[in-house]
């Protein structure tokens, strides 16, 4: 069945540092991708998307491209910050980019340190 | 506006107990989903509602149940409660199910399982 791996974590990263967190799938068809992050105490929050091969999600300075050739939809943000320590989740439908039916990663944790 | 409501927030039952868990969507939301976030498996779909049907369902046995008013809001249920099935709930409503209606997740109820 369709599937999420995503880098195991924690990640800790100073403050400015460049972000990348992997994210391959397996899926059949044409899956829509996404990234949600859940900051401590909070729910899920839908962080960017991507549609179809070679659309480039974007949201607060993070990033990601849908690589269909390579199966990835890494994160990446150029300058990181303390705000943005959070669990974050790769996740995929099949379900015509309905979000009602997502397949999750495991997640990553980041740390930021001032 | 307020967001998704989960009660109760957490829960502790008993071994073969049955629990209810309710999901209140943001308002005019008609589309409800929910899964199961654990350290072991991370987050797995269980249902998907929309006007009161099910849409889509995901492998879980059969103890688990849910099912959605007129209303839009949303019940689950798990009886004969087990170790495993501890874990935090979480809800997510949409307008409805189509491909370019965000997802909003609720805090979640952490049920623990004694």
């Amino acid at each position: 069945g369709d599937s999420v791996t995503q880098m195991e974590g924690p990640v800790t990263l100073s403050e400015e540092a460049f972000l990348t967190i992997n994210c391959t799938y397996t899926a059949t068809g044409y899956p829509s991708l996404f990234w949600y992050v859940q900051y401590p105490g909070e729910g899920l929050q839908l962080l960017l998307k991507a549609t179809k091969a070679d659309d480039k999600g974007s949201n607060k300075g993070f990033e990601a491209t849908y690589r269909k050739e390579t199966t990835s939809f890494h994160l990446e943000k150029g300058s990181v910050q303390v705000s943005d320590s959070a669990v974050y989740f790769c996740a995929l439908t099949n379900y015509g980019g309905s979000q009602g039916n997502l397949i999750f990663g495991k997640g990553t944790k980041l740390s930021v340190k001032p | 506006k307020a967001g998704v409501t989960q009660t109760p927030r957490y829960l502790i039952k008993t071994r073969g107990q049955q629990v209810t868990l309710s999901c209140s969507p943001i308002s005019g939301h008609r589309s409800v989903s929910w899964y199961q976030q654990t350290p072991g498996q991370g987050l797995q779909f269980l249902f998907e509602y929309f006007s009161e049907t099910q849409r889509n369902k995901g492998n879980f046995p059969g103890r688990f149940s849910g099912r959605q008013f007129s209303n839009s809001r949303s019940e689950m249920n798990v009886s004969t409660l087990e170790l495993g099935d501890s874990a935090l709930y979480l809800c997510a409503s949409s307008l409805d199910p189509g491909a370019n209606t965000e997802a909003f997740f609720g805090q979640g109820t952490r049920l623990t399982v004694v």
